[in-house]
């Protein structure tokens, strides 16, 4: 079975700092790995995602993830972080095999401090 | 830009009504799906559907839920007879393929009274 721990709850950090939202993943084979972003009372915005080939991928909104089979970790990070990126992050793990449903983790909410 | 669409944005209902949540898939998609996110919750998978017939359901996805593809646009989800702990966001997604990733409608709030 599939399953997203993403460790933090809550991240508080300040306008213009560096970001990185943890994501450990189980699945017995390659999956596909996702990152939505969901700000209050919206949908789901897909940031970035893994199927295959370099395992750094790079998203919208100036996003990347890296890939670590060996640690089954998908990481989210951003070099620089503007207010705007103040919403909840999920990380999501699919499988072709498992007709691509989407197993989420719990979330992590960013708050960007001034 | 296709996207996937949902009617309505938020609906409320007593409990023991049924309720009927639509969507519009893109429209060269095979694979559909409905996920839910109970307020203050992670997302959670209910049912996939491909071929005119369910996949793969979820627990959650009891004989009250139902889905069903009338006609070639909509995708609807039915709760028979609702419950409080069915208050959440119902999200619909659809996906060309397997090897694609899945496009979510903005979601339908619903609310059980």
């Amino acid at each position: 079975a599939q399953s997203v721990t993403q460790p933090d709850i809550h991240i508080t950090v300040s306008e213009g700092a560096s970001l990185e939202l943890r994501c450990n993943y189980s699945y017995g084979a390659t999956p596909y790995l996702f990152w939505y972003v969901q700000s209050p009372g919206q949908g789901l915005q897909l940031l970035l995602k893994y199927f295959s080939g370099d395992t750094l991928v790079q998203g919208i909104k100036g996003f990347e993830a890296e890939f670590k089979r060996s640690q089954s970790s998908f990481n989210l990070r951003k070099p620089s972080v503007h207010w705007s990126d103040a919403a909840e992050y999920f990380c999501a793990v699919g499988a072709k095999a498992a007709g691509n449903k989407l197993t989420f983790g719990g979330g992590t909410r960013v708050l960007v401090k001034p | 830009e296709p996207e996937v669409t949902q009617t309505p944005s938020h609906q409320v209902t007593q409990m023991g009504q049924e309720v009927i949540l639509r969507c519009v898939p893109i429209s060269n998609h095979l694979y559909f799906y409905w996920y839910r996110q109970i307020l203050g919750q992670k997302v959670e998978f209910l049912v996939s559907f491909y071929n005119n017939e369910i996949s793969e359901k979820s627990e959650i996805f009891d004989d009250q839920f139902s889905v069903e593809r009338p006609d070639g646009s909509n995708f609807t989800l039915k709760i028979r007879s609702t419950k409080l702990e069915d208050s959440a966001m119902y999200f619909c997604a659809s996906t060309r393929d397997l090897s694609y990733e899945q496009y979510f409608g903005p979601g339908t709030r619903l609310t059980v009274t």
